[in-house]
């Protein structure tokens, strides 16, 4: 099962957005509305952030949104601020064979 | 509050074997697949499989043979055994509860393991 593919870095200036693809195959982000992003600080662990592509859990501002568009899921952050700093990976359910597979992570940068 | 809670770190000789322990607290033991993912210095994460507090286990392919994962319900806690060590296991390995399906909720804070003659 091979990674999802993620740019390997993204950045925007203070109050702009930014916007990370997650692209996969039909066997996994394009069969299965189950892609979850995760956000990680060095040295920490991840952080869930979307599940089911588009839902944030409680405690997640609204700043974070997520969507998909056939094998690719996108994450976007609106109205970055300098917390959001911190690198993401997407990951997606791809079937009871080979469960899940994690993108191959993005770097974001505040300018 | 809902948490995991993870044993600590590990330096092993390569061929041996490294058990990690995850225990949680906060919410009934069995209601959550527990997952376990490891990620390299400088690298990703990586899914390497889970087990069914219930009962059951599934391993990626790339594990399945070197990967025991088990668990102690009277303890609540979940064990992650890799055998046969090599440099490439060296790595931060979490486990994580599934509270939402097929979304990985609640990290324990991670078990930094070195593998190295």
């Amino acid at each position: 099962q091979s990674a999802l593919t993620q740019p390997p870095s993204a950045s925007g200036s203070l109050g702009q957005s930014v916007t990370i693809s997650c692209t996969g195959t039909r066997r996994d982000v394009g069969g299965y509305w189950y892609v979850s992003w995760y956000q990680q600080y060095p040295g920490k662990a991840p952080k869930i952030i979307i599940y089911d592509v588009t839902k944030r859990p409680s405690g997640v501002p609204d700043r974070f949104s997520g969507s998909k568009s056939g094998n690719t899921a996108f994450l976007t952050v609106s109205g970055l601020q300098a917390e959001d700093e911190a690198d993401y990976y997407c990951k997606s359910y791809a079937g009871s064979d080979h469960p899940y597979v994690f993108g191959t992570g993005t770097k974001v940068s505040v300018l | 509050q809902v948490q995991l809670v993870q044993s600590g770190a590990e330096v092993k000789k390569p061929g041996a074997s490294v058990k990690v322990s995850c225990r949680a607290s906060g919410y009934s033991f069995n209601r959550y697949f527990i997952h376990w993912v490891r990620q390299a210095p400088g690298q990703g994460l990586e899914w390497m499989g889970w087990i069914n507090p219930r009962g059951g286990t599934k391993s990626a392919q790339k594990f399945q043979g070197r990967l025991i994962m088990t668990r102690d319900t009277s303890i609540t806690t979940a064990y992650m055994e890799m055998t046969w060590l090599t440099s490439d296991d060296t790595a931060t390995y979490f486990c994580a509860a599934e509270a939402t399906l097929k979304a990985f909720d609640i990290w324990g804070q991670g078990t930094m393991v070195a593998v190295s003659s």
